[in-house]
């Protein structure tokens, strides 16, 4: 039983705001969200994470709401080289077992000139 | 900044034989981890190992074993490979509690 969902794929056209949703229906109080990018013939590279409310870096914003059922990811301005598949992850500390790590089958995101 | 570094970008190997699949990373990280990646089923975790001889399973174990003798190393052991085994591995570790820091994987083909 998969614990996270997201849309296969998006579309968006450069310049624009793109936002990611990912359903976590299940998810654990110590579990966090962590979102990834990653590139074709690369690893998964670590974007952003998340508790609860909102956190934003230098290149993105996570959304959690209070329920915490879900998570959105935010990507201001888009250009073609966000051109990538966006994975999330929800888990907990590691104390409590690696087998509470959950990536989704991610998003693939195309960014068209 | 930290490098995790997988030993074969690819590799071919045959059904019935005893493939290694090697990860270091540079950083002191106790965490190590070891992902399968395929076509509509995202990353899945294989093995995870928190510090040196010690591993916990993950989702699908099966077919598979983990060895991790040194903190910056840990190596996946096919002991009797499949073509059901024929997939991207990814690498991965971090401190607890933090992001995972990835490997860029390498692409296992049984014949």
């Amino acid at each position: 039983l998969a614990k996270t969902t997201q849309p296969i794929s998006m579309d968006s056209y450069e310049g624009q705001e793109v936002n990611i949703t990912c359903s976590h229906n299940n998810i654990a109080t110590n579990d966090y969200i962590t979102w990834y990018q990653q590139f074709p013939s690369q690893g998964p590279r670590f974007i952003i994470q998340g508790y609860k409310t909102k956190v934003t870096n230098e290149v993105a914003s996570l959304f959690i709401p209070a329920d915490r059922k879900s998570s959105t990811l935010s990507l201001p301005r888009v250009s073609l080289s966000d051109t990538a598949v966006y994975y999330c992850l929800v888990g907990a500390h590691l104390q409590t077992g690696a087998n509470n790590l959950f990536f989704g089958t991610g998003t693939r995101l195309t960014v068209i000139p | 900044d930290v490098k995790v570094t997988q030993s074969s970008r690819y590799l071919v190997k045959r059904t019935g034989e005893k493939v290694f699949l090697e990860c270091v990373q540079d950083m002191d990280h106790e965490n190590m981890f070891w992902y399968r990646q395929d076509p509509g089923l995202g990353l899945r975790l294989i093995y995870f190992s928190y510090d040196v001889k010690m591993k916990e399973k993950g989702d699908i174990p099966e077919g598979y074993s983990v060895s991790r003798e040194k903190k910056e190393r840990f190596s996946l052991i096919l002991e009797s490979a499949s073509t059901n085994q024929t997939s991207m591995y990814l690498c991965a570790s971090s401190l607890t509690d933090q992001p995972q820091h990835f490997g860029d994987g390498t692409r296992l083909s049984i014949l």
